[in-house]
């Protein structure tokens, strides 16, 4: 069963607003992470956000944050003010498991292409 | 500056051969993840490997073998079970998470 779902394979956006890409996963753990990544048409993987379980308030860093529904166990990132440089895939992740086991895991959904239209 | 190098960037694999490929982190980061995608798709796991001379198989294991005998080390060896081995690989290093990544090993078959 998948996991991580990200139902947006394509979206666009108009320079300077505001964007959200949709992330749901599926999880029995009480312990998880979330994280999204952003990877530009060059191939680098760059780690945006992340998001523990636990966590009580939703993660922000500069024009990303993580608007997490625990209970709809959703985590969508919210993009303010897009910039072109903002175009590229973007790939939600889960980590499952106890944090510092050996036994979490990360894995990745499939991933959202997102398009800023000048 | 601290990071992950991967190589070699381009790799091609003969028919029945293994090949091996490298990743290291000067990041002291005690995690270490292989991933492999495919055109358009997402990131899958190979193998991950929270400490030294432990590792863990992922989603697809299958056709791959790993080692991990230095914190700084974790090389991917696709053996020749590995029946479609044509892909982008990456590695990736964190405290607790990929945070991390190397600029990947494209793989192809001759």
């Amino acid at each position: 069963a998948q996991k991580i779902t990200q139902t947006q394979p394509g979206m666009f956006v108009q320079e300077k607003e505001a964007v959200t890409l949709d992330c749901t996963y599926d999880t029995s753990d009480p312990s998880y992470g979330l994280f999204w990544y952003k990877q530009p048409s060059s191939g680098e993987m760059i780690f945006l956000i992340y998001q523990g379980s636990y966590d009580q308030q939703n993660a922000t860093e500069g024009r990303y944050s993580l608007n997490f529904q625990k209970a709809r166990k959703s985590a969508n990132l919210v993009i303010s003010a897009s910039q072109l440089g903002d175009s590229a895939m973007y790939f939600c992740a889960m980590r499952e498991g106890t944090l510092g086991t050996s036994y979490d895991k990360v894995i990745f959904g499939p991933g959202t292409s997102l398009s800023v239209i000048p | 500056d601290g990071g992950i190098t991967q190589s070699p960037k381009y790799l091609f694999r003969k028919e029945g051969q293994n090949v091996t490929l490298s990743c290291e982190q000067n990041l002291n980061h005690d995690a270490m993840y292989w991933y492999r995608q495919d055109p358009g798709q997402g990131l899958r796991l190979i193998y991950y490997s929270q400490i030294v001379n432990d590792f863990q198989k992922g989603d697809i294991a299958e056709g791959y073998s790993v080692s991990r005998e230095k914190k700084e080390s974790f090389p991917l060896t696709v053996t020749s079970a590995q029946k479609n081995p044509t892909a982008f690989y990456l590695c990736a290093s964190g405290a607790n998470q990929p945070q991390h990544f190397g600029d990947g090993t494209r793989l192809s078959i001759l």
